[in-house]
């Protein structure tokens, strides 16, 4: 298994640009979400998916969209981009259940300019 | 709502020393705890969980934690540090079901003196 995998490992964007974050598991897990990691401020979840067709915001939704066509897929976009979503992104898969453990992606480093 | 704190967001041991991240949480139902270590530019790794079982836990490296439900504490032990160990150490709670994203801690950095 390749586990969570992300494209594009990193990204330079321009304030106003577009662009998708790519996502994908092979564990046939329900849930998946992004987060993304800010220094001194932890993971915070953007939007999250209990399967295919279901999507739902996280706590930091605004600037982003998401849909969930496949289980293994889950694209984060980001519509007209700006300096504030300067972050490293991760995406994240599990089972559904409390206790099922959270297996992450190696991340998306992205600049905005 | 639910939420976690992490004392300290830098910590220093010397090699061989013992390590404590402490970690506190609040939660409205009862809690699934979770300890995460993150090694510079890599994604997160479980480290150990707790999801109501035995309170005492223990994970992959050497690392233990003890579920405190009358202090709302997690923390997080080592008997004995090695260098490898200097990384980010998160904790993270999920109150509720299958819905509910991990809500985590701002971090902890933890550093290994020679």
């Amino acid at each position: 298994n390749a586990g969570v995998t992300q494209t594009p490992k990193f990204q330079v964007l321009k304030t106003g640009q577009s662009m998708t974050l790519q996502c994908a598991q092979d564990m046939n897990h329900e849930y998946m979400s992004w987060y993304r990691q800010d220094p001194g401020m932890g993971l915070r979840l953007i939007h999250y998916s209990v399967g295919a067709g279901i999507t739902d915001q996280g706590e930091v939704p605004n600037g982003y969209n998401v849909s969930r066509s496949t289980t293994e897929d889950f694209p984060l976009r980001l519509l007209s981009a700006a300096p504030s979503q300067t972050s490293v992104y991760f995406c994240a898969s599990r089972l559904t259940g409390g206790g099922e453990t959270q297996y992450f992606g190696p991340g998306t480093r992205l600049l905005v300019l | 709502a639910q939420s976690v704190t992490q004392l300290g967001s830098h910590v220093s041991v010397s090699e061989g020393a013992l390590v404590l991240l402490r970690c506190n949480y609040s939660s409205s139902v009862p809690p699934y705890l979770f300890w995460y270590v993150q090694y510079p530019n890599q994604g997160l790794q479980l480290l150990l969980k707790y999801t109501s079982a035995a309170t005492l836990v223990k994970g992959i490296n050497g690392f233990e934690a003890e579920f405190k439900k009358s202090e709302t504490s997690f923390h997080l032990t080592k008997p004995s540090a090695h260098m490898s160990d200097a990384a980010e150490y998160f904790c993270a709670v999920r109150g509720g079901g299958g819905a509910d994203g991990l809500t985590f801690g701002k971090g902890t950095h933890l550093i290994i003196q020679p």
